[in-house]
């Protein structure tokens, strides 16, 4: 069956680290993005890539940085310049490459990270 | 900048009662989507809208467009316990895609 894939499900951070957030398609969709989702925030964008080898920031982009070397792979690195990352992190794909309404969203079931 | 406000924040029903969730935009959408998160889960797609004054029905939920194309609204007929989540609009621009704060809904059996 085709779908995203995210790991870790769950992640614990130290103040200070870096961390890795995997996200894995195989639906052969052109556009990935990555989302952060806060209570009663809604998602927010963090970065969003049309094709391979290329990526634009969202909304929220600050602290997080991203790498599209292959069609299937969007990984996320939060860094430790992001202030709060305590949150729930949604990868999606998408079809078609561009950040429309038209475009219909798939998401994986998302990653937790909590910093102690 | 292009905003969709989405209202009510929470709604605690009793199964059977109905349920509306109404989204707002100060300017015009080019298309309108609707997902629904289950509690620890992730968002999924319902249905997407496009035309002016659309309405479409997926058994109990009835989702509309606004004539404006500035509004829409997801209505919830019966509410079942299979029902709870919280539900997410998405309000599509020329080259953007914005998502409400979300609703979530809670139904009392």
């Amino acid at each position: 069956d085709g779908g995203i894939t995210q790991s870790p499900k769950y992640l614990f951070r130290k103040e200070g680290q870096n961390v890795t957030l995997s996200c894995e398609q195989n639906l052969n969709h052109d556009a990935m993005y990555w989302y952060r989702q806060d209570p009663g925030q809604g998602l927010r964008l963090i970065y969003y890539s049309q094709i391979v080898n290329d990526f634009q920031k969202g909304d929220i982009a600050e602290g997080y940085s991203v790498s599209r070397e292959k069609k299937e792979s969007f990984p996320l690195t939060v860094t430790s310049a992001q202030k709060n990352p305590t949150a729930f992190y949604l990868c999606a794909s998408s079809i078609v490459g561009r950040l429309s309404g038209a475009n219909v969203l798939t998401f994986g079931a998302g990653s937790r990270l909590t910093v102690l | 900048g292009q905003q969709v406000m989405q209202i009510p924040q929470y709604q605690h029903v009793q199964e059977g009662e109905d349920f509306t969730t109404y989204c707002n935009s100060s300017t015009t959408l080019s298309n309108i989507q609707w997902y629904k998160q289950r509690p620890g889960g992730h968002p999924v797609f319902l249905i997407q809208l496009v035309k002016s004054g659309e309405v479409k029905k997926q058994k109990r939920l009835t989702f509309q467009f606004g004539e404006a194309k500035k509004n829409s609204s997801l209505h919830i007929t019966a509410t079942q316990t299979t029902d709870v989540g919280t539900y997410f609009c998405a309000g599509g621009f020329n080259n953007d895609m914005r998502f409400g704060a979300g609703t979530r809904l809670t139904v009392k059996p």
